[in-house]
């Protein structure tokens, strides 16, 4: 069985603050994807990031960055210097041969 | 190129009204998944396909759900008869592998949004 949890169910932070979203992840299989989604108050999922079980290779990509470390079944996603535009719910998600088992969440608020 | 296309954006049915949701994929993923979003449950995946043959319905709540996808470009999720515990966010989802086993990339229609009363 494949599970994915968020712990943070929400965060606030103020705006040009740092913020880490944590992601822990269970799964048997030793191929697998995970991603990142995010949903802005809009309400549309939109794909962040996709990483592969056999790549722990970190990634930036402008002000985000994501940890991925195999040996502690962790994936978490950081946000440098927020915005407010960052706010939203980010989702976390394990998909192996197409089930897809996503975290239930977690809500960022950033403060002007 | 066009995202996934989710009709209707918005559906208000009164209970035991049959309720049809569709769904487009972006041309050339091989995968498409229905998902249900509420505050309770999260985001659950109902059912998903590969190449046009569902693959898992596991996540199907009851037989009052169908799904089908009879091409690659179209899918169907049904309600028959719907009740109010189905209001929810409906999602579509279709995904690539690009050939292989896992799914390189999944991408969301905007959702729709049904209200049952």
């Amino acid at each position: 069985a494949q599970k994915v949890t968020q712990a943070q169910t929400e965060i606030s932070v103020v705006e040009k603050e740092d913020v880490t979203l944590d992601c822990v992840y269970e799964t048997r299989d030793t191929t697998y994807y995970l991603f990142w989604y995010k949903q802005p108050p809009s309400g549309e999922l939109v794909f962040l990031i996709r990483r592969n079980s056999f790549d722990e290779q970190n990634e930036i990509s402008g002000r985000y960055s994501w940890n991925f470390q195999k040996s502690t079944s962790s994936f978490n996603f950081t946000i440098t210097a927020s915005q407010v535009v960052d706010s939203a719910v980010y989702f976390c998600a394990l998909n192996n041969a197409g089930k897809s088992t996503f975290g239930d969440g977690t809500t960022l608020t950033v403060k002007p | 190129d066009a995202g996934v296309i989710q009709s209707p954006r918005h559906e208000v049915t009164e209970m035991g009204q049959e309720v049809t949701l569709r769904c487009k994929p972006i041309s050339g993923h091989d995968y498409l998944f229905w998902y249900r979003q509420t505050m309770m449950r999260g985001l659950e995946l109902l059912i998903y396909f590969n190449n046009n043959v569902p693959i898992d319905d596991s996540g199907m709540p009851e037989d009052r759900f169908s799904a089908k996808m009879p091409n690659a470009s179209f899918s169907t999720l049904k309600i028959q008869p719907s009740e109010p515990r189905d209001s929810a966010v409906y999602f579509c989802a279709s995904g690539s592998s690009r050939g292989g086993e896992l799914i390189y990339e999944q991408y969301f229609g905007p959702g729709t949004r049904l209200t049952v009363t």
